[in-house]
């Protein structure tokens, strides 16, 4: 099974820019993972953010992009906001397999 | 407004089993491909199975592979996980995820806490 590798932490300022990135032990991550990118507060059930690389739900704040940089998958937070300070899970496809990552604990300070 | 209820968690022992049912509503069940993922206490989550919404078909992590079954009865809106052989490793918040299976995943239950201990 395939090792979805995140930064364990990160820490932004209010206001700032942050990327988040989610790299594959296969190789590169392409658009046929369909990355999926999570946001999970203490004792709350996850979020979807963005869905198939760069693809925002309803609910997506605008501040929130995904892409794919440099061989992985990345989300990047432009305006950081207090309220962001969150867990945040990428999740990639192996031919209908599923990998999380480990997470990446954000914090706005 | 799409609402996944989860139920059937509890305590285990050990090389025991437990159904987890999850009700959906506010969407048509039968179109859309369904998930369960976990997470263990203070750790991170993972992707148990998924169950297509066309055929059926089924997938399944590694370590759940073998003793874990999911399935879906369209007619009741619901999803199940069938889970036997239960390990100590299998105690987590389990979360019933409308999608997968060419389906991106959006809507996420309130999850169920399944105890394996002795």
């Amino acid at each position: 099974q395939a090792v979805v590798t995140q930064e364990p932490s990160l820490t932004v300022s209010p206001g700032g820019t942050v990327t988040l990135t989610c790299g594959s032990s296969t190789g590169a991550v392409t658009g046929g993972h369909y990355t999926h990118w999570f946001q999970q507060k203490p004792g709350q059930a996850p979020r979807t953010l963005i869905h198939d690389t760069s693809n925002k739900h309803s609910w997506t704040p605008a501040r929130f992009s995904g892409s794919l940089l440099g061989g992985k998958a990345a989300l990047t937070l432009s305006g950081a906001q207090p309220e962001d300070e969150a867990e945040y899970y990428c999740l990639l496809s192996y031919s209908g397999v599923w990998v999380f990552g480990g997470g990446t604990k954000l914090t706005v300070l | 407004e799409v609402q996944l209820l989860e139920s059937g968690g509890g305590l285990a022992q050990p090389g025991g089993s437990l159904r987890l049912s999850c009700e959906a509503s506010g969407f048509t069940f039968s179109n859309h491909a369904m998930s369960w993922v976990r997470q263990a206490p203070g750790k991170g989550l993972e992707w148990v199975s998924g169950v297509s919404n066309s055929d059926g078909s089924t997938n399944y992590a590694d370590s759940v592979k073998g003793r874990f079954t999911i399935s879906r009865e369209n007619s009741k809106n619901t999803l199940y996980l069938q889970m036997n052989s239960l390990k100590a490793e299998d105690t987590a918040v389990y979360y019933c995820v409308k999608g997968g299976w060419g389906n991106y995943y959006d809507y996420w239950g309130q999850g169920t806490l399944v105890t394996v201990s002795s």
